[in-house]
């Protein structure tokens, strides 16, 4: 089953623009990861983020996690057209990978 | 980077037969892999964990007897659909476990491209 909810559903920004999306989960987790799929395509790790941290950057990706509202956000800044994707949070919650992900949000960047 | 390939890419088969999907981490060991199935426009749902040298541990609702976990070496797992169906139609992904030493929580799951099954 799905960890929890991701939200927007679906997001359109234009080249320059950032991108942020949301993901919340129901269970304690030992840290939350954040993937990137393009169409019909298997899937790319973008970021790691331990469940003792609360902030991490890595390029123009900008995570954010708050464990007291089991929600995490993904910020993509200066946003380009090879961006566009749908994008997952994946929970582990029991220290031996299993993950569980969220619902995904599908982003639309146009030039 | 570590490196995950599952063969075949793409399969249209008839109902009533079987399909063998075979996963491989190509220049690391996994003893742990895991299948996911994914349908047009939703999420991944784990499917069955499988593990080198034992028994595959299936997720609640998902049929042993149906879908066939085979984890023979350190690369390799194959899951078998067996007496495929037009509903089984899906995009099967696989995922590797690249473990460095104690299990820490830290590890990274490394995704094989995926398997597009049309079952007719």
């Amino acid at each position: 089953s799905q960890q929890g909810e991701e939200d927007p559903q679906a997001l359109s920004i234009q080249e320059g623009e950032n991108a942020t999306m949301n993901c919340s989960y129901k269970t304690s987790i030992n840290n939350l990861q954040w993937y990137r799929q393009n169409s019909g395509r298997g899937l790319v790790h973008l970021i790691l983020i331990r469940s003792n941290e609360r902030e991490k950057h890595s390029g123009r990706l900008r995570v954010t996690l708050d464990t007291s509202k089991k929600s995490s956000s993904l910020l993509i800044t200066a946003s380009r057209a090879a961006d566009t994707a749908s994008y997952f949070c994946a929970t582990d919650s029991d220290s031996w990978g299993k993950l569980q992900f969220g619902a995904g949000t599908q982003v639309v960047v146009t030039p | 980077g570590a490196v995950v390939s599952q063969h075949p890419s793409w399969v249209i088969c008839k109902s009533g037969t079987s399909v063998k999907i075979e996963c491989r981490s190509l220049d690391f060991q996994a003893t742990t892999m895991f299948w996911y199935r994914q349908f047009p426009k939703q999420s991944l749902m784990l499917m069955a964990t499988s593990n080198e040298g034992s028994k595959a541990t299936y997720e609640q609702g998902v049929e042993k007897d149906k879908f066939l976990i085979n984890h023979a070496s350190l690369t390799l797992s194959t899951l078998t659909v067996t007496s495929a169906h037009p509903e089984d139609s899906s995009f099967y992904i696989c995922s590797a476990l690249r473990l460095a030493g104690v299990v820490s929580g830290l590890e990274t799951q490394y995704f094989g491209p995926g398997t597009r099954l049309l079952v007719l």
